[in-house]
Formats: structure tokens, C-alpha cells, sequence
């Protein structure tokens, strides 16, 4: 069983759509993460959420608005793609907040053409 | 702020060669300290982990010890393999923060 499971692994689209990414996690963890890793590798961490609550939002531009139904989903939808949204997003899960070990997800490849 | 830099790759080894990847950081108040490592095409595991000051983590022959004297957490290993290249990140939280990282470093082991 995959611990932490998003979809799709790829996606390309034009600019201008609306896409979203889908994460699971059956872990049974509170907190839920999404990170950007460009194309130097770099990450940084865009949402944070505990317990369906949204803990950290890192100044991330009005068109991406994450979703958490429940605590083991977290969703990440995009509107209006921009070619510097090109990147690998990571879903990622923990117990607790910070101390705790992160478990991520395999990455979604955003490529806007 | 808080921060995390590490020491800019690619590394490059022959097999059963030393690693040193450096890490040193900045943070207010006291941090816990992790190594996470990237396998291509894969995301992050977490490789081993410190919380307090003097903790040496360990795992699949990878050590680093938190040094606050020094605000550091370098990894090591004493013979790497050509399965160990991969992109490692140093990263640090804070209390009960979000976890930040380093700017990788890549690992290429040669046979």
C-alpha cells in the first residue's frame, strides 16, 4: 500500500487551464503538505494543513487554492496556468507538524506548454 | 529567519569512497534536523534525523551528528555505492514549523 499516493504522476497542459492534483494518505497522520520543487531542485513548501485546516499558506498566488474534504486528502487545484508553474509538486503527510517525520508522495510533473 | 545551506553538488565518488556532505543552518530557537535523500524519479525519504543537540542519527550506514557549537549536521559515510547517487537535502523545523530545506546536493558514484 502506497502511503502517500497522488495523481496524476504527469500532467502537461496549455496556458491559461484550470488542472488539479489529487493527494491521499492512509497513514492516519493530521497534517498535510504541498511543496514545489523547480527545476533546480529547489523546494519550497506552499500549504500546510492540520486537521482540514489551513496552518500555513507560503505567499502563493490567488490561483492556487488548495481543498482538504477530510484529513487524509489534500488537494491542490490551479487556475489559469502560467509557464513558471512548470514543476514537480509533492504532497507530503506527517503526524505532527514539524517534529515528526514527512513522508511524501512520488511527485506530480507539471509541464505548461 | 530560519534557513538551511548546503554545500553545492554534484558530488562525485568511486565506490567504497568517503562522503562528506555539508550542512549548516540558521534557526531561532531549536530546531530538529533531518537528512532526506531523492532517488531519481522518486520523492523524498526521510534518511535519518536529529532532535536535540549532540543526537547522532544514523541509517543504512549514513551518520550525521547536530552540533549546536557549530550549527551544523554534516552526513557521512564511510563507502559509498554506486545505489547511494541520488540528491540529498538538509532540512531543519522549528517548534512546531514547517520543515525547511536546503538546496540539495547530488551525489554521483561512480563503480
Amino acid at each position: 500500500d502506497t502511503a502517500v499516493s497522488q495523481t496524476p504522476k504527469y500532467l502537461v497542459t496549455q496556458m491559461g487551464n484550470d488542472k488539479s492534483i489529487k493527494c491521499e494518505q492512509n497513514l492516519g497522520h493530521d497534517t498535510m503538505y504541498w511543496y514545489k520543487q523547480d527545476s533546480k531542485k529547489f523546494l519550497k513548501i506552499m500549504f500546510s494543513y492540520n486537521n482540514k485546516e489551513l496552518i500555513i499558506n507560503e505567499t502563493v498566488p490567488n490561483r492556487f487554492s488548495p481543498k482538504s474534504p477530510d484529513k487524509a486528502h489534500l488537494n491542490l487545484h490551479i487556475n489559469s496556468l502560467e509557464l513558471g508553474d512548470s514543476a514537480v509538486y509533492f504532497c507530503a503527510s506527517s503526524a505532527q507538524q514539524g517534529r515528526t517525520e514527512a513522508f511524501f508522495g512520488q511527485g506530480t510533473r507539471l509541464t505548461v506548454v | 529567519g530560519n534557513s538551511v545551506t548546503q554545500m553545492e553538488g554534484p558530488v562525485t565518488l568511486s565506490e567504497e569512497a568517503f562522503l562528506t556532505i555539508n550542512c549548516t543552518y540558521t534557526a531561532t530557537g531549536y530546531p530538529s534536523l533531518f537528512w532526506y535523500v531523492q532517488y531519481p524519479g522518486e520523492g523524498l525519504q526521510l534518511l535519518l534525523k536529529a532532535t536535540k543537540a549532540d543526537d547522532k542519527g544514523s541509517n543504512k550506514g549514513f551518520e550525521a551528528t547536530y552540533r549546536k557549537e557549530t550549527t551544523s549536521f554534516h552526513l557521512e559515510k564511510g563507502s559509498v555505492q554506486v545505489s547511494d547517487s541520488a540528491v540529498y537535502f538538509c532540512a531543519l523545523s522549528v517548534n512546531t514549523d514547517k520543515l525547511i530545506f536546503g538546496t540539495g546536493t547530488r551525489l554521483q558514484v561512480f563503480p
